[in-house]
């Protein structure tokens, strides 16, 4: 089982362009989760996904948008990049509502 | 609006001595709590959780306590070790989708 798995790893964007990150669940999980992590801070929630609808939002601008396929796999976009963008981003997945994996996280950095 | 805090941003122990990670939570309607474990480029991991009808769970080399009326939240390690250097993230939930993270302790463990 490979886990929660990111790509990229790493990103470099201009500040106005958009980005498209990628997360592939753990074998067995249907729920995933978009968490913005700026260095030196703990994860703030970004949405969830569930049977590819956004079930719940956090305080995040529309210029954050994501997808949940049919295999449960989820990408995060991001619009209009702002250098306040820079941050990990980290996709969590579950079974329903039980316990969170983390995945490693993509690192965005805007200039 | 809701917050998760943590009293201290660093803590240095001795290996071999016991760790305590504090954490303050605003929202009284918090009814789920987690530990994780966040090492250096790699997302949290989970390491505990506890339900708000209990105040105390233990796990191996872990220990949760919950005290609701001051709204604290602490994890104690036993016989801390070199790998668990991490920083540690405490996260509430009050029955909905999305997890409330603190902004963290780093645990030194000092051979």
């Amino acid at each position: 089982d490979a886990g929660v798995t990111q790509s990229p790893t790493h990103l470099i964007k201009t500040r106005g362009q958009q980005v498209t990150l990628r997360c592939s669940p753990k074998s067995g999980h249907d729920t995933v989760s978009w968490y913005q992590q700026a260095l030196g801070q703990g994860p703030q929630f970004i949405f969830q996904y569930y049977e590819e609808e956004e079930r719940q939002r956090g305080n995040f601008p529309d210029r954050f948008s994501g997808h949940q396929f049919p295999n449960y796999s989820s990408e995060l976009n991001v619009n209009a990049l702002l250098l306040g963008d820079s941050a990990l981003y980290l996709c969590a997945s579950s079974w329903k509502r039980s316990e969170q994996f983390f995945g490693p996280g993509t690192r965005l950095t805007v200039l | 609006g809701e917050s998760v805090g943590l009293h201290l941003p660093t803590l240095s122990v001795q290996e071999g001595d016991n760790s305590i990670i504090n954490c303050a939570y605003s929202n009284s309607a918090s009814d789920y709590f987690i530990w994780y474990k966040q090492e250096s480029g790699k997302g949290p991991q989970f390491i505990i959780d506890i339900r708000s009808n209990m105040d105390k769970r233990q796990g191996q080399r872990v220990t949760v306590l919950l005290n609701k009326t001051v709204k604290h939240l602490s994890l104690q390690i036993a016989a801390t070790q070199p790998g668990d250097s991490a920083v540690y993230f405490c996260a509430e939930n009050t029955g909905t989708y999305k997890y409330i993270f603190g902004t963290g302790t780093r645990l030194k463990v000092l051979a």
